[in-house]
């Protein structure tokens, strides 16, 4: 299997420019997290899916962040207008249902906002 | 709230030391405790997990016990290679319901030869 898979690895923006952040889980697995990491603020959960549905998405930060998943095996993250705050690197992760279920990790994407 | 409180990094030793990573919990309930690590420039992936209290995790030389009674789940290895050097993150699960992890705020450790 190929993991989860994320895509770009690597974006650097200019502020106010709109940012998509792209996730591929792994095939089978029916929930889908999208994390934020930074130093200061260490791993942040910002939404999760479950069978392509968002359940918790309490930890968007604002609504310039928006995220979909139209499908079982895709989903996005963007960031429309994108500020330099938002510079971090972006994880998206897959499990199978069930309490105690492992989460698999995409390598990220690291974003960069000048 | 669930929450979880790592000891502060980075935590710098020689190979072939004794590592120990402080780990303690708050959440009610019987969690799920996990320990992941995540290498240079990689995502997190997971190192050990212990689903009940007392249980033992171990994955690669590294252990770390459930302690209801002290809420920790400490990690340790006997002895560090310099590609142990990662971050480590504890975190847990709640036992009611589906929940997502609640991680800690990650350790870094650097094992020099």
């Amino acid at each position: 299997d190929a993991g989860v898979i994320q895509s770009p690895r690597h974006e650097v923006t200019e502020m106010g420019q709109e940012v998509t952040l792209r996730c591929k889980p792994i095939s089978g697995h029916d929930y889908l997290f999208w994390y934020r990491q930074t130093m200061m603020r260490g791993l942040e959960l910002l939404i999760y899916f479950n069978n392509n549905v968002p359940i918790d998405d309490s930890g968007m930060p604002e609504d310039r962040f928006s995220a979909k998943m139209p499908n079982a095996s895709f989903s996005t993250l963007k960031i429309q207008p994108s500020e330099p705050r938002d510079s971090a690197v972006y994880f998206c992760a897959s499990s199978l249902g069930g309490k105690g279920n492992i989460q698999y990790f995409g390598a990220g994407t690291r974003l960069s906002v000048l | 709230g669930n929450s979880v409180t790592q000891m502060e990094g980075p935590v710098t030793l020689s190979e072939e030391a004794f590592l120990t990573i402080n780990c303690t919990y708050t959440a009610t309930g019987y969690p799920s405790l996990f320990w992941y690590v995540q290498y240079p420039g990689e995502g997190l992936q997971l190192l050990l997990k212990a689903t009940k209290a007392d249980d033992k995790g171990s994955n690669k030389g590294f252990e770390a016990t459930y302690r209801k009674e002290t809420t920790s789940f400490h990690l340790e290895k006997g002895s560090v290679q310099v590609s142990d050097s990662a971050v480590y993150f504890c975190a847990l699960i709640r036992d009611s319901g589906y929940s997502t992890l609640t991680f800690g705020k990650g350790t870094m450790l650097l094992v020099s030869p």
